[in-house]
C-alpha cells in the first residue's frame, strides 16, 4: 500500500488566498484525521472523519477554515483567506483499529 | 478535554545505552496510548501503542508501560542505535472497539544519539 498521500508537500501563498490542501487515505480505512504542527503549539486535531461523516471539528481555528470529505478516498482541508498565522505543516492521518497512520504533511507558508 | 505533559524535551544517550521517555496524561477516559517517531522533514510513524488493558507491551528493542492509576506511561528504547535519532511523540486518545478519537499530542523529545 502506497500509505496516505497528500498534495501538494509544499505551498508558498500570498495572505488574503484561498488555500486547498488534500488527503488520499489507506484504502480500506473508516476513519481520517487532519492535523497541524507548529513549533510553538506542536500537533493540534484540527478535525475527523469517520465514514465520510465530520465527527468532530472542535479543533478547526476559525470559520477560515472548512474540510470535506466527497467520498472514502479524498478530503480537503480549505483555508479562505488565508493568513501568516496559518503557516504550519498540515498532515491528514488515516485509521481502521484505531491504529492512525500519518501521511508526509503539507508545508504551508503564508506570506 | 484531556491534556499530556511530556518529559524530557530533549534526551542524549551514548550508544549502545537505554532511552526512557515518560508521559502523563489528565482524562481518565483516555484507553489508547501510541507513540510516534518522527523524523525530520516526514510525518509521524506509528512505532508501538498500548491499550489501556495492558500494562506493558514490548517490541524488539523497544517497550512501553502504563499505569492507568496514576495516569503515566513510558517509553523504553534499549540498545540505542544512531538510527534512533528523532524526535518522539507520546499521545492518548479514547477508542472504543473499532473506532477512535483525535490524538492528544505531548510536545514531543528530541533524542540524540551520541556515538
Amino acid at each position: 500500500d502506497a500509505g496516505v498521500i497528500q498534495s501538494p508537500r509544499h505551498e508558498v501563498t500570498e495572505m488574503g488566498q484561498e488555500v486547498t490542501l488534500r488527503c488520499k487515505p489507506i484504502s480500506g480505512h473508516d476513519y481520517l484525521f487532519w492535523y497541524r504542527q507548529t513549533m510553538m503549539r506542536g500537533l493540534e486535531l484540527l478535525i475527523y472523519f469517520n465514514n465520510n461523516v465530520p465527527i468532530d471539528d472542535s479543533g478547526m481555528p476559525e470559520d477560515r477554515f472548512s474540510a470535506k470529505m466527497p467520498n472514502a478516498s479524498f478530503s480537503t482541508l480549505k483555508i479562505q483567506p488565508s493568513e501568516p498565522r496559518d503557516s504550519a505543516v498540515y498532515f491528514c492521518a488515516s485509521s481502521l483499529f484505531g491504529e492512525q497512520y500519518f501521511g508526509p504533511g503539507t508545508r504551508l507558508t503564508v506570506t | 478535554g484531556e491534556n499530556v505533559e511530556q518529559h524530557p524535551s530533549t534526551l542524549s544517550v551514548q550508544e549502545g545505552d537505554s532511552a526512557v521517555i515518560k508521559c502523563t496524561y489528565s482524562d481518565s477516559a483516555s484507553n489508547y496510548f501510541p507513540w510516534y517517531k518522527q523524523e525530520l522533514g516526514k510525518g509521524p510513524q506509528l512505532i508501538i501503542d498500548i491499550r489501556s488493558n495492558v500494562g506493558e507491551k514490548k517490541d524488539q528493542r523497544i517497550a512501553v508501560t502504563l499505569n492507568k492509576t496514576a495516569k503515566h506511561f513510558s517509553l523504553h528504547i534499549t540498545e540505542t542505535q544512531p538510527e534512533d535519532s528523532a524526535v518522539y511523540f507520546c499521545a492518548a486518545s479514547t477508542s472504543s472497539g473499532g473506532g477512535a478519537d483525535g490524538l492528544t499530542f505531548g510536545k514531543g523529545t528530541h533524542l540524540i544519539i551520541q556515538p
